[in-house]
């Protein structure tokens, strides 16, 4: 099935460390977006690149990083400059401009 | 900048119950307007997009019509259901860059 995976569904990071997410899709799509959902609250754009080997800062990338050495993955390291990380991260793409395609997104806590 | 603008929530209805969530935006140029839903613990599914003035979206029973005089995209439904408790997004995307999501409306549905 094509399709937008994320991992870990969960993920604990200690005080000081650098953790990574992963997203990967099959969808053959060009864009892929990170997104960070805090509670009762919209989504809010913190990476996104719309080819290979580009990217650029959404409204809150401070604290965050992003590669796209291939098509179908965009992971993000949330480092430890991020001093609030903890939160739902949803990762997207698209094809056509629009339309974005989301995956079942990361649950990061802080202990 | 693009902006937009969900009633608050929760909105709490009865089974069957008629069902309004109303979206207003603030965008330069021409936005695809979009509703995405989101179940617990889940990423965004998209429920219906429309792409120009007066076009209706519609899909499971939803609907929303773009409407460019009053710059709004209310969802509606005529008869709600227990499995459409949920968190709904409207979001816009006028191309430049990513989608701009509202702060998301929960509605819970009791039998």
């Amino acid at each position: 099935d094509g399709g937008i995976t994320q991992s870990p569904k969960y993920l604990f990071r200690k005080e000081g460390q650098n953790v990574t997410l992963s997203c990967e899709q099959n969808l053959n799509h060009d864009a892929m977006y990170w997104y960070r959902q805090d509670p009762g609250q919209g989504l809010r754009l913190i990476y996104y690149s719309q080819i290979v080997n580009d990217f650029q800062k959404g409204d809150i990338a401070e604290g965050y990083s992003v590669s796209r050495e291939k098509k179908e993955s965009f992971p993000l390291t949330v480092t430890s400059a991020q001093k609030n990380p903890t939160a739902f991260y949803l990762c997207a793409s698209s094809q056509d401009a629009n339309t974005q395609y989301f995956g079942p997104g990361t649950r990061l806590t802080v202990l | 900048g693009d902006s937009v603008t969900q009633m608050e929530g929760p909105v709490t209805l009865s089974e069957e119950a008629f069902l309004t969530i109303n979206c207003t935006y603030t965008a330069t140029g021409y936005p695809s307007l979009f509703w995405y839903v989101q179940y617990p613990g889940e990423g965004l599914q998209l429920l219906l997009k429309a792409t120009k003035a007066d076009d209706k979206g519609s899909n499971k029973g939803f609907e929303a019509t773009y409407r460019k005089e009053t710059t709004s995209f209310h969802l509606e439904k005529g008869s709600v259901q227990v499995s459409d408790s949920a968190v709904y997004f409207c979001a816009l995307d006028t191309g430049r860059r990513a989608l701009t999501f509202g702060s998301g409306t929960r509605l819970q549905v009791q039998p």
